[in-house]
């Protein structure tokens, strides 16, 4: 158990939908990490948010959207859901390394995964 | 882009056999770390390594790195049917405010 944990499992909707999946990090993690891992895209890093704000935006789409709370929890919102969109969707969440938000981080652990269908 | 590469793609052993999976990358990195998932499943960390580090062990596992190369490796020693699994490299970099890059994996089976 690596202490993330991601609401809910499985999620089965339709397409054109919204959807919203939530990530709690481990206790004193300040960074949240998203992931979709699709059969065809691999691993693929969609946004970072470090104590609230974004820090990173990698391959996400303009219909996705995140925010991290005071309480460090984060949600992913997908909407307008296509059938491509059904993935693996993880979170990550990680402690900064010394040196202060500006710093890089070390090991990310993992959530178990919302596995996403849009039929 | 940043991205690994895993090599090979698949590989099957059987168990009791050594597992060797190699990554490359592009750019320099500040760290390279390994991790594990199984069949849809979270990823698991496995180990990483520093790129001042050449070399690095944890159990039955060892990584060693080669920035000249721009190229790690993974080696599973005496494997047993619960590492099939898949296993990803994943690099960050100076300057990409925290991104990870994940390669693309190698699918490890061992063959009880």
């Amino acid at each position: 158990d690596s202490g993330v944990t991601q609401t809910p499992k499985h999620l089965i909707t339709a397409t054109g939908q919204r959807v919203t999946l939530r990530c709690s990090p481990r206790s004193g993690d300040l960074s949240v990490y998203w992931y979709q891992q699709s059969l065809d895209q691999g691993l693929q890093f969609l946004i970072q948010y470090y104590n609230g704000e974004e820090r990173a935006k990698g391959n996400i789409l303009e219909r996705f959207s995140a925010q991290q709370f005071p309480d460090l929890h984060s949600e992913l919102n997908l909407s307008s859901l296509e059938l491509g969109d059904s993935a693996l969707y993880f979170c990550a969440s990680a402690a900064p390394l010394a040196g202060g938000p500006s710093g890089g981080t070390d090991t990310q652990y993992f959530g178990p995964g919302t596995r996403l269908t849009v039929l | 882009s940043q991205q690994g590469e895993e090599d090979p793609q698949a590989l099957s052993i059987q168990e009791g056999e050594n597992a060797t999976m190699n990554c490359s990358y592009k750019t320099s990195i500040n760290n390279l770390q390994w991790y594990r998932q199984n069949s849809g499943r979270g990823l698991v960390h496995l180990i990483l390594i520093r790129s001042n580090e050449r070399e690095k062990h944890s159990g039955r596992l060892r990584v060693t790195l080669d920035t000249s190369k721009k190229s790690s490796s993974l080696l599973i020693t005496a494997s047993r049917a619960a590492d099939t699994a898949s296993y990803f490299c994943a690099t960050d970099a100076p300057n990409t405010g925290n991104q990870f890059y994940f390669g693309t994996g190698t699918s490890l089976t061992v063959i009880p």
